[in-house]
């Protein structure tokens, strides 16, 4: 069965500073991961995904197929990357669809 | 402007009592989602469509229902709703076309059964 996990509920850390929220990733088949993001008072929205290796506001994410990982990263973080962080992973086979992680609430401290 | 809506966004309402929580939207989207999620926890897909006509249960077990009369409208209700009911509820849609299309996400609705 397919699983993501992300075993941190909470992340603080300073501005200025490097930034990376865990996931780590079950499933049988191959994977595309996805990052999701929800600001304060915002939707839930797409920040990126696995397949299009793309950086968006100076996060990255590496698929780690060997450790099914897929951590989303940030040189240094800003105020503004406050947010709750929600990692998942599409089901390719059968009817596609999303499984999420718990989510990662992201505080960065002044 | 393409939007998905969510209505009500917060509801609280007795048991026993039969609700719906509407979604639209105007994307042009074929494939609609609703999600569950509890505080803290993590979303779970309870019904979707691939259009018209099309739902399906998903991997979270629901005692609501859904329909999909139309592309742009897919609602859900319960018939009696229960305490345990009390959740927040999020509509998705996304294009038909392609595998890894990002979901877009309505506001949500807040539901609270006493």
């Amino acid at each position: 069965a397919q699983r993501v996990t992300q075993p941190e509920k909470l992340l603080s850390v300073f501005k200025g500073a490097p930034v990376e929220l865990k996931c780590n990733y079950s499933y049988s088949g191959s994977p595309e991961l996805f990052w999701y993001v929800q600001y304060s008072r915002q939707r839930l929205q797409l920040l990126l995904r696995h397949i299009s290796r793309e950086s968006i506001k100076g996060f990255t994410a590496d698929l780690n197929k060997g450790e099914t990982s897929f951590h989303l990263k940030k040189p240094f973080a800003q105020e503004e990357d406050s947010a709750m962080y929600y990692c998942a992973l599409i089901t390719v086979q059968g009817a596609q669809k999303l499984v999420f992680g718990q989510g990662t609430r992201l505080t960065i401290n002044p | 402007e393409a939007d998905i809506y969510q209505t009500p966004r917060y509801l609280v309402i007795g048991t026993g009592k039969k609700i719906t929580l509407e979604c639209s939207q105007t994307m042009g989207h074929d494939k609609m989602y609703w999600y569950q999620q509890d505080p803290g926890m993590e979303l779970h897909l309870i019904h979707y469509s691939y259009g018209v006509n099309s739902t399906e249960k998903g991997d979270l077990s629901s005692e609501s229902t859904v329909s999909r009369i139309r592309t742009e409208h897919f609602p859900l209700t319960l018939e009696s709703a229960r305490p345990s009911h009390t959740s927040q509820y999020l509509c998705a849609s996304s294009p038909l076309a392609g595998v890894y299309n990002e979901q877009f996400f309505g506001p949500g609705t807040r539901l609270t059964v006493l």
